[in-house]
């Protein structure tokens, strides 16, 4: 299974909503990737979790929340979103740098449309 | 700050045509990936390079990586027109897992 899946597709949302993303692999891996991308833009680096740990957070505004239950899950939680928030986020995971070459594998990714 | 560039960032090229896109980075990596993404799609690992003078080919499609120049170019061989889409590159840092991507290659062929 080489598959990271991500719940909703698509997410409209208001300003006042709190609501979550959701990530999810089967593969192993031990380092967990939340990424923002806006149209005709590369993505963005938001989180790192690296065996289960927050390692890596890009100065990302608290009204996004990461959150890893477990080495196979990854949520993204949002409340008070802005519409400039609107973006593809998207999920990825790696083995981890210890474990070689940490090639990225990306989910489907969530169309969010903050109104 | 890191910074990874690529150029053109936009190219238009015809059918059976050859070109090569360049990935450029400001900072020292041992890993250099590079994405395809097709409009409203999520991204798709096309190489990964781990070392200085590595080379790998897919079909119409050849990767390389020079560390010491920090430079990566995707070499594009008789363009088809199911190679249209935006191509990225990456860069892993040594410190961790943080990847950063390169502005992107907007790549229409026509026949």
């Amino acid at each position: 299974d080489t598959e990271v899946t991500q719940t909703p597709k698509h997410l409209v949302m208001g300003m006042t909503n709190k609501k979550s993303l959701k990530c999810e692999q089967h593969m192993g891996h031990r380092a967990m990737y939340w990424y923002k991308q806006k149209a005709k833009k590369p993505p963005e680096l938001m989180f790192v979790y690296s065996y289960e740990k927050l390692s890596i957070n890009e100065s990302v505004p608290s009204r996004f929340s990461p959150e890893c239950p477990n080495s196979s899950l990854l949520n993204l939680h949002l409340h008070a979103l802005q519409p400039e928030d609107s973006a593809l986020y998207l999920c990825a995971s790696s083995p981890g740098r210890a474990r070689g070459r940490a090639e990225q594998y990306f989910g489907p990714g969530t169309r969010l449309t903050v109104t | 700050e890191l910074k990874v560039e690529q150029n053109p960032l936009f190219l238009s090229m015809q059918e059976g045509k050859n070109y090569t896109i360049y990935c450029n980075y400001s900072t020292t990596s041992d890993r250099l990936y590079w994405y395809r993404q097709d409009p409203g799609k999520s991204l798709e690992s096309l190489f990964v390079l781990l070392s200085n003078g590595a080379v790998k080919q897919e079909g119409r499609l050849m990767a390389s990586l020079d560390t010491k120049a920090r430079l990566s170019t995707l070499h594009i061989t008789a363009a088809v027109h199911d190679l249209s889409a935006t191509y990225f590159c990456a860069v892993a840092l040594r410190a961790g897992n943080q990847f950063y991507f390169g502005t992107g290659t907007s790549l229409t062929v026509i026949p």
